[in-house]
């Protein structure tokens, strides 16, 4: 089945320490989303990439960067990881050529522990 | 003033009733409106979406949009305990999606 996949589901980091949240999708869809979501609140984009184009959100934190080397791929890397990002991250994708844009497929989510 | 409101609940319900989830909206611009459904711990599962005013109806789902009020809503009928889950209304405007907070919803058995 064409899905999104996220990895780890859980990760386990300390204060401070990078590190990187991988999204894969056999979806073949140009645009690829990070979310943030904390317990019992909204999903919150976080950027997107539109094909290899990215699209910061404007309160997105420096600590934050994404990476797409290929459609299938993509990362969130936290360079620096306070308790305050102890949080749900999610893995959406859309196809422009498919039906409406905002049309988006989410994958389970990496739950992300700071220590 | 939040772009999207949706009341948190928790709402809870018996076995085979039928449930009503509301949100609402200030931005006229929202184009597309959307339902999403999140289990706990999982990523949220697009249910419905819609463009214009009106109904739409996908099994024991209906999605109404009022865009005069700025008012959408999601019934359920005949509530099953598999419908337990948050569920999400979203809106968008140029590609991006704004999501209202998440209904927890409780079908009892």
């Amino acid at each position: 089945d064409a899905m999104v996949i996220q990895n780890p589901r859980y990760q386990v980091t300390q204060f401070g320490k990078p590190v990187t949240l991988s999204c894969s999708q056999t979806l073949n869809h140009n645009v690829m989303y990070w979310y943030q979501q904390k317990s019992s609140q909204a999903p919150k984009l976080l950027f997107h990439y539109y094909d290899k184009d990215f699209n910061n959100e404007a309160d997105t934190p420096d600590n934050f960067q994404s990476r797409r080397p290929n459609t299938s791929f993509c990362f969130l890397d936290i360079r620096s990881p306070g308790l305050g990002d102890a949080a749900m991250y999610l893995c959406a994708t859309s196809n422009l050529a498919g039906g409406p844009l905002e049309t988006q497929y989410f994958g389970p989510g990496t739950r992300l522990l700071v220590l | 003033q939040k772009e999207v409101e949706q009341d948190p609940g928790p709402l809870s319900v018996p076995e085979g009733a039928i449930v009503s989830l509301n949100c609402t909206y200030s931005n006229s611009a929202f184009q597309y409106f959307m339902w999403y459904r999140q289990y706990s711990r999982k990523g949220p599962e697009l249910l419905m979406y819609t463009y214009s005013s009106g109904n739409k109806e996908d099994g024991r789902f209906t999605a109404q949009v009022d865009k005069s009020s700025k008012y959408i809503s999601l019934f359920i009928r005949d509530s099953q305990p598999s419908d337990s889950a948050t569920y999400l209304c979203a809106m968008s405007q140029g590609g991006k999606l704004i999501f209202g907070q998440g209904t927890e919803l409780s079908v009892k058995p």
